[in-house]
């Protein structure tokens, strides 16, 4: 089945800079990548996602780039500010067989005032 | 809004009991999850189902079971809880493919002492 690795576990940023989160996966056939945000005490929540035709999308501040060749997908956060600290998983799935997502072990992102 | 609730936030069991988690969503979505989130090791899928009386097995299915018998509920069921199941269990839908964006429930911490 499929395996995501997601690093790093913790990310300390400064407020204003960018932080990024690299996940790699194992199954060749997957080709829809998505990200869930999980702010302290609150349930996750989808932030973008990336399919696998494409190779960059962007969404304000968030943006998500897919390395298919190499089984990497990586999530991009400029100009972090506070707000944007929670816990980020990234997950991967496939269109056939097995109809639900695998998630990454998840970053903590932490952004200093 | 889609509303996905689960029946308890919090849960303190004993050894050996049989646990029931109740999830509930009101939008008629065809698919029903349960995950288990611990520290360290991220959103790990137990259980899932596509349609009603219909079930399949996640990743760690042991020591669980499941029931769908209407399409808005879908309930994970420990037949003899143990210490090592203690975690926050997070019940999820959506609808149609794969694809398609994840609504979460709150959680349920339980506790098995």
């Amino acid at each position: 089945g499929e395996n995501v690795e997601q690093h790093p576990s913790t990310l300390s940023v400064q407020e204003g800079d960018s932080a990024v989160i690299k996940c790699t996966y194992s199954d060749s056939a997957s080709n829809y990548f998505p990200w869930y945000k999980q702010e302290l005490g609150k349930r996750p929540q989808l932030i973008i996602d990336i399919r696998s035709n494409v190779g960059e999308k962007k969404d304000q501040r968030i943006a998500v780039t897919l390395n298919k060749t190499a089984k990497h997908f990586s999530l991009h956060i400029t100009e972090t500010q506070p707000e944007d600290s929670a816990v980020y998983f990234c997950a991967a799935s496939r269109n056939t067989g097995r109809r639900a997502l695998t998630f990454g072990s998840g970053t903590r992102l932490q952004v200093q005032p | 809004d889609v509303k996905v609730t689960q029946s308890s936030r919090y849960l303190v069991k004993r050894t050996g009991e049989k646990v029931f988690l109740e999830c509930v969503q009101d939008m008629d979505h065809e698919n029903m999850f349960w995950y288990r989130q611990d520290p360290g090791l991220g959103l790990r899928l137990i259980y899932f189902s596509y349609d009603v009386k219909m079930k399949e097995k996640g990743d760690i299915p042991e020591g669980y079971s499941v029931s769908r018998e209407k399409k808005e509920r879908f309930s994970l069921i420990l037949e003899s809880a143990s210490t090592n199941q203690t975690s926050m269990y997070l019940c999820a839908s959506s609808s149609g493919t794969v694809r398609e964006k994840l609504f979460f429930g709150s959680g349920t911490q339980l506790s098995v002492l």
